[in-house]
């Protein structure tokens, strides 16, 4: 089946640095993919996506590229923020309309 | 006001216990889904339902059930609660056909304790 697959956590980050959190898939096709972001005590919410091969998503300075050949899906940040802090998952949609999550990963940014 | 609710929002409780965990929408969609979370693990479906009268399990539905009981309202109960069962819960909603780039919208999560 589908599946999910995000680098071991958790990160820690001085404020500015550079971010990449790699997030890799398993599935039939060529779904779209997906990052959401869970701020402390709140549910997820979408950060960004990219429906085919080459798209990159971005948002709030947040990058992806939807890379098919390496079946990737890297989040990538310049300059992180300490209210960047908060826990990332990698998502893919399936035929059937489900998503099914990375295993997460934290991030703390520090001042 | 939330377009997703999750109640309650914290719960203690005793191995053996019947537990229900509710979730309302008022977003008008059709789609609705229940996860947990554990650390380390992600998200894991455990049940969901496309509309009124359809329910599915998921990944993880062992010692679940649910009940759709309007399309605004999907309730999740444990029948006996187990400490295996401890985790943070999700509820969800979906509408495929609509045109933001918002797949699901996620409830603030129901942190259940299992003594």
């Amino acid at each position: 089946g589908d599946s999910v697959t995000q680098m071991e956590g958790p990160v820690t980050l001085s404020e500015e640095a550079f971010l990449t959190i790699n997030c890799t898939y398993t599935a039939t096709g060529y779904p779209s993919l997906f990052w959401y972001v869970q701020y402390p005590g709140e549910g997820l919410q979408l950060l960004l996506k990219a429906t085919k091969a080459d798209d990159k998503g971005s948002n709030k300075g947040f990058e992806a590229t939807y890379r098919k050949e390496t079946t990737s899906f890297h989040l990538e940040k310049g300059s992180v923020q300490v209210s960047d802090s908060a826990v990332y998952f990698c998502a893919l949609e399936s035929l059937d309309s489900r998503l099914t999550f990375g295993e997460g990963t934290q991030l703390t940014v520090n001042p | 006001d939330a377009d997703v609710t999750q109640t309650p929002r914290n719960r203690i409780t005793k191995t053996g216990k019947r537990i229900m965990l509710e979730c309302s929408q008022t977003k008008g969609h059709d789609r609705m889904y229940w996860y947990r979370q554990d650390p380390g693990l992600g998200l894991r479906l455990i049940y969901y339902s496309f509309d009124v009268k359809d329910i599915n399990k998921g990944e993880i539905s062992d010692g679940y059930s649910v009940s759709r009981q309007a399309q605004a309202k999907f309730s999740l109960s444990l029948e006996s609660a187990i400490p295996n069962q401890t985790a943070l819960y999700f509820c969800a909603t979906s509408d495929p056909a609509g045109t933001g780039d918002e797949k699901l919208f996620f409830g603030s999560g129901t942190q259940l304790s299992v003594l």
